[in-house]
């Protein structure tokens, strides 16, 4: 079965601190990985995914196939990071429904 | 602004009713997706649609349906209403140009009392 998992309901950290938000998947075969935020008052929105590599308001994730994780990091914290962030996979790339993990609250303080 | 609309914002009703929640995706997006949202079970997907076609289905009670119009807007039915289906229904649209991202809708919050 698939599963996304974030162990982390709250993440509090100070301004500067770096932040690593963690997410460990269960599927047999090779699912597309994302990052999916939610800022306050704001819709649910495509933060990162695996195969871009890209880094995306200084956030990267590496997927860790061995591990099956597909931690979130950025090395120094900013107020406008607090958010909801969800860990998501898909079976493969392309219009294909998303299994989500419960999310994790991320708290920037200053 | 995703340009995914979602009516009506906030819907409360009684146990035992019937509700309709109405979804557009945005320009160019061929897929709709609906997600429930509950504080026990978070974010599960319900049912996708694609073209007016049923693509995928997940955990979705016998008590709802679905359907996507021709001019791609889709409706989620959801019937004989029990308390347990207070949640947050959120709307996706995908399917486009870069069809592996999701455009999220603003959600319907629905309460049955």
């Amino acid at each position: 079965a698939q599963r996304v998992t974030q162990p982390e309901k709250l993440l509090s950290v100070f301004k500067g601190a770096p932040v690593e938000l963690k997410c460990n998947y269960s599927y047999s075969g090779s699912p597309e990985l994302f990052w999916y935020v939610q800022y306050s008052r704001q819709r649910l929105q495509l933060l990162l995914r695996h195969i871009s590599r890209e880094s995306i308001k200084g956030f990267t994730a590496d997927l860790n196939k061995g591990e099956t994780s597909f931690h979130l990091k950025k090395p120094f914290a900013q107020e406008e990071d607090s958010a909801m962030y969800y860990c998501a996979l898909s079976r493969y790339s392309g219009n294909t429904p998303l299994v989500f993990g419960k999310g994790t609250r991320l708290s920037v303080i200053a | 602004d995703s340009g995914v609309t979602q009516t009506p914002k906030h819907l409360i009703t009684a146990t035992g009713q019937r509700v309709t929640l109405r979804c557009s995706p945005r320009s160019g997006d061929l897929s709709v997706y609906w997600y429930q949202q509950s504080l026990d079970q978070g974010l599960q997907f319900l049912i996708q649609y694609y073209n007016g076609e049923e693509r995928a289905k997940g955990n979705i009670l016998e008590r709802f349906s679905a359907q996507q119009f021709p001019d791609l807007h889709s409706e989620l039915n959801l019937s004989s209403l029990e308390l347990g289906d207070s949640a947050l229904y959120f709307c996706a649209s995908g399917g486009g140009a870069r069809s592996y991202e999701q455009y999220f809708g603003p959600g319907t919050r629905l309460t049955v009392t």
